[in-house]
């Protein structure tokens, strides 16, 4: 089956500007989390929803970052007044459940470059 | 809180060989998952093997096994018959009963040798 989509596969925008990130996560996952990656770095979490509410949003680094996901299976991971500092690939993650033994399976990643 | 170490930035195998990937953690937690993903150049993450807290036998699946020695809080990747494809990075990451998220380590590079 199809895995987790995640668009666009790259960003680029200008300092100050506002980006949306889009993820598909597998059908039937009611598990959707959003990492971070920077160069030469592991994922670092962001975000975590479990159907429609984000039940874990203490890795968002600041207000700019906000992810909704209104319907339970899409989320858009939203910034505003980009900064460089933003540059990163961005990965979004599903899973079937939350027992500590579902691995979550990761989409391509969006690369966001902020200039 | 957890935290993942990983001290090897990079490694390289020969092709055919067995190579072991290091991993310490630190967590307050009772019950914890442990997880390596592996991340090819072309960035996705790709899970290989868990590893349970209260499993009582070392996880394996096909040429991955897992080392866990839950007393040294390590938990190693061993990869056998390394092949030229197994090249890429390797994140080691673990997650709390008390969380939903995945703490990485920061990735060792692996690189197979023809």
């Amino acid at each position: 089956g199809a895995g987790v989509s995640q668009t666009p596969s790259n960003k680029v925008t200008e300092k100050g500007k506002y980006v949306e990130l889009r993820c598909d996560p597998i059908s039937g996952h009611t598990a959707l989390y959003w990492y971070r990656q920077s160069l030469g770095q592991g994922p670092e979490f962001l975000i975590y929803f479990q159907g429609t509410g984000a039940a874990d949003d203490s890795g968002l680094p600041n207000d700019r970052f906000f992810a909704v996901r209104p319907e339970g299976s899409v989320s858009t991971l939203k910034i505003q007044r980009t900064e460089r500092g933003d540059s990163a690939v961005y990965l979004c993650a599903s899973s079937p459940g939350i027992s500590i033994h579902n691995e979550q399976f990761f989409g391509p990643g969006t690369r966001l470059t902020v200039l | 809180a957890q935290k993942i170490t990983q001290t090897q930035p990079g490694m390289f195998v020969q092709e055919k060989e067995a190579v072991t990937l290091d991993c310490t953690y630190d967590t307050s937690d009772p019950s914890y998952g442990l997880f390596w993903y592996k991340q090819p150049s072309s960035g996705e993450m790709i899970f290989l093997i868990y590893q349970g807290s209260y499993d009582q036998q070392n996880a394996t699946e096909g040429r991955y096994s897992l080392n866990f020695q839950k007393a040294r809080k390590s938990a190693n990747l061993v990869i056998s018959a390394s092949q030229l494809g197994d090249s890429a990075m390797y994140f080691c990451a673990m997650r709390g009963a008390g969380s939903y998220q995945l703490t990485f380590g920061k990735g060792t590079k692996l690189s197979v040798i023809p």
